[in-house]
């Protein structure tokens, strides 16, 4: 059974368009994240959900919406998108809200033409 | 902020031989060091981490250490094998802070049999 599991793996789309990735974790973690990945390899966290309660927000474009329905679950939406959000988008959750030991998703690669 | 500068960028080592990894870290106050590698296609994974009450630990064919007053770590992997070929990254938090984790810029491995 996959731990960390996010849909879809691959997302080609053209810029203006509303996109949603999905994320879902089986591990019994209190926290998950949403963290992008740019071309070059650099990780950076876009947001942290603990118990369904935001503690991260880092500077993100508000385009860029987090919807956690449970503590399972923490789910990405994007509107109108843009070339620049081309990346790949990880999922990852942990035990509780120290930022230590993620477990992340396999990825979503998001490409925007 | 936490700043992580990680080097090399890139490695090439022969099957069986040694790799080194080095980063380094700014803030004084970090005091949780983990390790991931990310495989082509995946997601990281956490093969090893160190907390600064301790200057190395050991895994297997992988190592880490830790100095505390130039605040710097690495990795050290010993006899490599082609599996081994992955991006790796090392990353520092202050534990039990709600800060995110920073992550290094990554280091391609690649193993030559």
């Amino acid at each position: 059974d996959t731990a960390v599991s996010q849909t879809p793996k691959y997302l080609v789309t053209q810029m203006g368009n509303d996109k949603s990735i999905k994320c879902e974790q089986n591990l019994g973690h209190d926290t998950m994240y949403w963290y992008k990945q740019d071309s070059k390899k650099f990780l950076k966290i876009m947001f942290s959900y603990n118990n369904k309660e935001l503690i991260i927000n880092e500077t993100v474009p508000n385009r860029f919406s987090p919807k956690s329905p449970d503590k399972a679950h923490l789910n990405l939406h994007i509107n109108s998108l843009e070339l620049g959000d081309s990346a790949v988008y990880f999922c990852a959750s942990s035990q509780d809200g120290k930022n230590e030991k993620l477990f992340f998703g396999s990825g979503t690669q998001l490409s925007v033409l | 902020g936490e700043n992580v500068e990680q080097h090399p960028s890139t490695l090439s080592v022969q099957e069986g031989d040694s790799a080194v990894i080095k980063c380094t870290y700014s803030d004084s106050a970090s005091n949780y060091f983990p390790w991931y590698k990310q495989e082509l296609g995946k997601g990281p994974q956490l093969i090893i981490d160190i907390r600064s009450n301790v200057g190395e630990k050991k895994d297997q064919r992988i190592a880490v250490t830790l100095n505390k007053t130039a605040k710097h770590f690495s990795l050290h992997i010993t006899e490599t094998q082609p599996e081994d070929s992955a991006v790796y990254f090392c990353a520092a938090h202050l534990e039990g802070s709600a800060r995110q984790l920073t992550f290094g810029s990554g280091t391609q491995l690649t193993v030559l049999p």
